[in-house]
C-alpha cells in the first residue's frame, strides 16, 4: 500500500515542461530525503533524483527535483519522447521504519 | 561492470517457500546496504526489506514481516531473501537494489519473477 500520493498520469508535447507532485506526511517527506525513480517499459527502475534535488551522474539537467514541507515535485523540462516512462517518488518513513514509494505517474509524450 | 543479478524466482503454491538470491559484481559488496523491492504485475513499486552492510540492521515491510527473512554473505558477494508462507499477493517481480547510505537504489538488478498460484 503506497503512502505517498502521485497523480496517475501526466503528459506534454515535445519541448514542454511537465511537473509531477508527490504528497506525503511528516513521518516521511517531512523529515527525510525524497528520491525519484524512472522506470522505462519492461525495465528496472533507475535513480533519477537523489536527496530531494541531486542528479546522479549521467542524468540530464532537464530533470530537477524540489521539496517543500510534506510534498515534493519532479520537473521535466524540454520533454523528449524517450522520457515516456513511469515515475516514482520515495522516502524513508520514520513511523514504518522502511521506505515508502509513491503511487507512480505515467508520463506520456503527445 | 557494476551489476546485481537476481535468481531463484518461479512458480510456487500458496503456503510454500522460495529463496531468492542476488549476486553482486563489479563493486565492493560489503560496503553497501541492500534493499529488496517488488512490483506486482501492472502495479507500482513496493519496498520489501533492507539489510545494512554488516547485517547489523534489518528492516521489513509490515506485509512480509514474520514470513520473509533477508540475509547476506559478504564473502560470497550475495544477498538472499527467504520467503515462507507465500500468498497470492506476494506475486511480483523482485528486485535487489544497492544503497550507499545516500542513494537508495543507485543500482538495480533486472528482477526475478515470483508467482504464487495453485
Amino acid at each position: 500500500q503506497s503512502v505517498l500520493t502521485q497523480p496517475p498520469s501526466a503528459s506534454g508535447t515535445p519541448g514542454q515542461r511537465v511537473t509531477i507532485s508527490c504528497s506525503g506526511s511528516s513521518s516521511n517527506i517531512g523529515s527525510n530525503y525524497v528520491y525519484w525513480y524512472q522506470q522505462l517499459p519492461g525495465t528496472a527502475p533507475k535513480l533519477l533524483i537523489s536527496r530531494n534535488n541531486q542528479r546522479p551522474s549521467g542524468v540530464p539537467d532537464r530533470f530537477s527535483g524540489s521539496k517543500s514541507g510534506t510534498s515534493a515535485s519532479l520537473a521535466i523540462s524540454g520533454l523528449r519522447s524517450e522520457d515516456e516512462a513511469d515515475y516514482y517518488c520515495a522516502a524513508w518513513d520514520d513511523s514504518l521504519s522502511g521506505y515508502v514509494f509513491g503511487t507512480g505517474t505515467k508520463v506520456t509524450v503527445l | 561492470e557494476v551489476q546485481l543479478v537476481e535468481s531463484g524466482g518461479g512458480l510456487v503454491q500458496p503456503g510454500g517457500s522460495l529463496r531468492l538470491s542476488c549476486a553482486a559484481s563489479g563493486f565492493t559488496f560489503s560496503s553497501y546496504n541492500i534493499n529488496w523491492v517488488r512490483q506486482a504485475p501492472g502495479k507500482g513499486l513496493e519496498w520489501v526489506s533492507y539489510i545494512s552492510r554488516s547485517s547489523s540492521t534489518i528492516y521489513y515491510a509490515d506485509s512480509v514481516k514474520g514470513r520473509f527473512t533477508i540475509s547476506r554473505d559478504n564473502a560470497k558477494n550475495s544477498l538472499y531473501l527467504q520467503m515462507n508462507s507465500l500468498r497470492a499477493e506476494d506475486t511480483a517481480v523482485y528486485y535487489c537494489a544497492r544503497e550507499d547510505g545516500y542513494n537508495p537504489g543507485d543500482i538495480w538488478g533486472q528482477g526475478t519473477m515470483v508467482t504464487v498460484s495453485s
